[in-house]
């Protein structure tokens, strides 16, 4: 099944803070997040593996909970060119547990910042 | 140079006919895959190639084809186009073991009419 993502879409503006979460109901090996630009292909940000492992770099951050099957990200201090939609794709790891095995993709945040 | 090509990357084809769309890569990953995107659907996984010719069905394959004789190329092939098989294609490559994720193509956009 698809993960869930939540909101579905937000808007901002410039400065502000949004965190966008991802929901499974099968247990993961890990959780991707990808950003897609209008007419452009989805860009890879960050992988989580299971752990609980935190990760980011400038304002975008990520965290997974494996527990819960939850992941989170965290977008601060937004700026325009953060404008778009946000995918996590999601891998049970497969029989060799490959972290980049067969990934399902939840539907889509689609985050808008103002100026 | 992109890592990563599609093609073509528009066509529209009439309901009936067999279409190939061809995903071609420079980075001898092993990984290819074939995904369909759909508003209100996001990415849905079609296919999949984890060697030369070893391939399998994801979520969304009714109606679909794949083969790989070669590392580099991975072909979709719609047997008998359909309305419903109008979308935005995209092939994507990956590694196991890599923290690098997916690298997507540019997409192809295919309407069928």
């Amino acid at each position: 099944q698809q993960p869930v993502q939540s909101p579905q879409a937000v808007i901002l503006r410039e400065g502000e803070d949004a965190v966008i979460n991802c929901s499974s109901s099968k247990a993961l090996y890990s959780v991707h997040w990808y950003r897609q630009k209008h007419g452009e292909a989805p860009v890879f940000l960050m992988i989580l593996l299971k752990g609980g492992e935190q990760k980011g770099h400038d304002k975008i951050s990520a965290s997974f909970n494996e527990k819960k099957q939850q992941s989170s990200l965290y977008l601060t201090a937004s700026q325009l060119s953060y404008s778009g939609t946000y995918f996590c794709g999601t891998s049970d790891g497969g029989n060799s547990g490959g972290s980049n095995y067969k990934l399902t993709f939840g539907k889509g945040t689609l985050l808008t910042v103002n100026p | 140079d992109a890592g990563i090509t599609q093609s073509p990357r528009h066509k529209v084809t009439e309901t009936g006919t067999p279409v190939t769309l061809r995903c071609h890569q420079t980075e001898n990953h092993r990984y290819m895959y074939w995904y369909r995107q759909d508003p209100g659907h996001g990415l849905r996984l079609i296919h999949y190639s984890y060697g030369v010719k070893d391939t399998d069905k994801g979520e969304v394959s009714d109606g679909y084809s794949v083969s790989r004789s070669k590392t580099e190329d991975f072909l979709l092939t719609l047997e008998s186009a359909t309305s419903s098989q109008t979308s935005v294609y995209f092939c994507a490559i990956s590694e196991l073991g890599n923290d690098y994720g997916y690298t997507f193509g540019s997409g192809t956009r295919l309407t069928v009419v």
